[in-house]
């Protein structure tokens, strides 16, 4: 079956720590996104990438990394310089990056900092 | 500023009641005009989508919107609730600024009372 996987479900994280989520898909979609989604704020973009080797920051960027060093494969860096960190994660993938595409989710990383 | 305005961040209905889920949207070209759902602690998945093809779009669960370019409105409906249709509802809108951007609402919740 085609589809993302975000691992892990939930994340405990002490702060001052680093920690990544893992974002994959097989739909070979070239377009991957990472939201950040906050009760009553709808998703926020993180950061978008629309090929392999290439991303950019979206709305709220600061205190995250990515990379996107293979098409299937979006992993973020939540650093320990994110202020407030404990939220929902979603990562999502459409078609190509740049068209008006559909996004596909994936089911989520729920990030508690400790 | 393109944006997308969902009225309501709760609604509630009874079983087998009417549903709608409102959605306007700013834009000043012809939108691409989504919903998605989210039940508790899993991804956002596609309900519908406009593409210009018809103004009234059916979606998956029963669920369809019409599109009504002069009031800029992209409202959810659905003729009878069940209680699986509990979750949260978004609409998003593709706009094309130089490169095309998904903008998510802040998102509805809906209630379905037995």
């Amino acid at each position: 079956d085609g589809g993302i996987t975000q691992s892990p479900k939930y994340l405990f994280r002490k702060e001052g720590q680093n920690v990544t989520l893992s974002c994959e898909q097989n739909l070979n979609h070239d377009a991957m996104y990472w939201y950040r989604q906050d009760p009553g704020q709808g998703l926020r973009l993180i950061y978008y990438s629309q090929i392999v080797n290439d991303f950019q920051k979206g709305d709220i960027a600061e205190g995250y990394s990515v990379s996107r060093e293979k098409k299937e494969s979006f992993p973020l860096t939540v650093t320990s310089a994110q202020k407030n960190p404990t939220a929902f994660y979603l990562c999502a993938s459409s078609l190509r990056g740049g068209h008006a595409n559909e996004q596909f989710f994936g089911p989520g990383t729920r990030l508690t900092v400790l | 500023a393109q944006s997308v305005t969902q009225l309501g961040s709760h609604v509630s209905v009874s079983e087998g009641a009417l549903v709608l889920l409102r959605c306007n949207y700013s834009s000043s070209v012809p939108p691409y005009l989504f919903w998605y759902v989210q039940y508790p602690n899993q991804g956002l998945q596609l309900l519908l989508k406009y593409t210009s093809a018809a103004t009234l779009v059916k979606g998956i669960n029963g669920f369809e919107a019409e599109f009504k370019k002069s009031e800029t409105s992209f409202h959810l409906t659905k003729p009878s609730a069940h209680m699986s249709d509990a979750a949260e509802y978004f609409c998003a809108v593709i706009v094309n600024t130089g490169g095309f951007k998904t903008i998510f609402g802040a998102g509805t919740r809906l209630f379905v009372k037995a």
